[in-house]
């Protein structure tokens, strides 16, 4: 069992849909939880950066962790077609020293 | 400002041969990290540096593999004896502190035929 899990998808939503992404992890000495944006051929982009429990907003993305049930989640407002990409979520224990990953969520916005 | 900036953007190599790629972090990050992400596949952890600690080198697959990085700010990661499997986009990125969010650059795409 990989410590952090996340379905590949694809996912596909119609413009303006609201989208949620997950992943569950197995490891609770993780404290420190992130989601990057890939387009395709480019290196991963930082959306959200939280610590420990509990919800972030940054614009159209609301980042929700949820400690006692090992589970994160990333809800895109509104979508639009340039959102399609790979979500990969990451995370954290406090003194690690690497980051381990999601294996990423496919996903498209219909115009 | 400037963001994490890696060369060379690809890399074509034939097996048996040394690769280096470099990376240069964001000036005044203390943590730096290789990954290395094959086709439709996940980030994989190889070399993270903090500071003036010594490297977590957890993650490098075999001993083909080193990366060192000077006077605290730009690294190379070097590829002895390339193979075919080592075929992927290789990733840096780099944080404030061992607890800091990663910012990536756009990776160097290896390919060895």
């Amino acid at each position: 069992q990989k410590e952090v899990e996340q379905d590949p998808g694809p996912l596909s939503v119609p413009e303006g849909a609201i989208v949620s992404l997950n992943c569950t992890y197995s490891n609770s000495a993780f404290q420190y939880f992130m989601w990057y944006r890939q387009y395709s051929r480019k290196g991963p982009e930082l959306l959200m950066y939280t610590y420990s429990s509990g919800n972030k907003e940054d614009g159209r993305f609301t980042a929700q962790v949820d400690k006692s049930s090992k589970y994160i989640s990333l809800f895109i407002r509104d979508s639009q077609p340039s959102d399609s990409a790979t979500y990969l979520c990451a995370m954290s224990e406090g003194s690690a020293r690497q980051l381990t990953f999601g294996s990423g969520t496919q996903l498209t916005v219909l115009p | 400002g400037a963001g994490v900036s890696q060369s060379p953007s690809n890399k074509v190599t034939e097996k048996g041969k040394d690769v280096e790629l470099r990376c240069d972090p964001i000036s005044g990050h203390t943590a730096l990290y290789w990954y290395r992400q094959s086709l439709g596949q996940g980030l994989e952890f190889l070399i993270y540096f903090q500071g003036n600690s010594a490297p977590d080198k957890s993650g490098l697959p075999s001993d083909r593999f080193s990366a060192e990085r000077t006077g605290g700010s730009v690294s190379t990661l070097t590829i002895q004896r390339t193979q075919q499997e080592d075929s992927a986009v290789y990733l840096c990125a780099s944080s404030l502190a061992s607890r800091g969010a990663a910012y990536f650059g756009p990776g160097t795409r290896l390919l060895v035929l």
